[in-house]
């Protein structure tokens, strides 16, 4: 099993461009998370899912979208890239929600704006 | 919120025992303790989470108190491999189901 494959693992972008972050799980998880970690500090959320056709906001959603098409992938989308977007962001998935179960990370995609 | 409070860094020597603190006073009856560690340049990893009981796995042990305001993450023999940012997180029903990730402790482990 690959667990959780994000793409591409580095990315820069300059201010106002767009792009897709790809995160796919092939452990058959209903959940699916997005967070961002900024340098020292923890993982903020920033959307999630509960199902195909199922998502919502986190703690920090703005300037993002998400889709869930399929069980399998989450792609995260940047609409005109700010600075404030660098970070390193972590899509993660779980066959229960969070609070009684295990979160499955990827590796990380660390996204530059200049 | 229910909130957890860790040091910011601790040492240990390489083979010996780690006893990692958190304090959750504001726990609430139904919050799970989870702990996980994020090596460096990786993304976060599951350690151990449990509710009232203490809980072993084949990475380490969790000691809840009596009470469940502290608990304790053990490693039983740390490596060097074993360094890393560890954060411990309440699994808050009124979080609407999710962690939210604080600073952690990050372990160093010297040889």
């Amino acid at each position: 099993n690959a667990g959780v494959t994000q793409t591409p693992k580095f990315r820069i972008l300059k201010i106002g461009q767009s792009m897709t972050l790809q995160c796919t799980q092939d452990m058959n998880h209903n959940y699916m998370y997005w967070y961002r970690q900024d340098p020292g500090m923890g993982l903020k959320l920033i959307y999630y899912s509960v199902g195909a056709g199922i998502t919502d906001k986190g703690e920090v959603p703005n300037g993002y979208n998400v889709s869930r098409s399929t069980t399998e992938d989450f792609p995260l989308r940047l609409e005109l890239a700010a600075p404030s977007q660098t970070s390193v962001y972590f899509c993660a998935s779980s066959f229960q929600d969070q609070r009684t179960g295990e979160l499955f990370f990827g590796e990380g995609s660390r996204l530059t704006v200049l | 919120d229910a909130k957890t409070t860790q040091p910011n860094s601790m040492e240990s020597n390489e083979e010996e025992p780690v006893h990692l603190p958190c304090n959750h006073s504001t726990i609430s009856g139904t919050d799970y303790i989870h702990w996980y560690r994020q090596l460096p340049s990786q993304g976060p990893e599951y350690v151990i989470h449990g509710l009232t009981s203490n809980v072993n796995n084949r990475m380490a042990s969790l000691a809840i108190a009596e009470d469940r305001k502290s608990s304790t993450l053990i490693l039983h023999r740390a490596t060097l491999r074993d360094a890393a940012v560890y954060y411990c997180i309440l699994g808050d029903n009124n979080a609407g189901n999710m962690l939210t990730f604080g600073g952690g402790t990050r372990l160093m482990v010297k040889p």
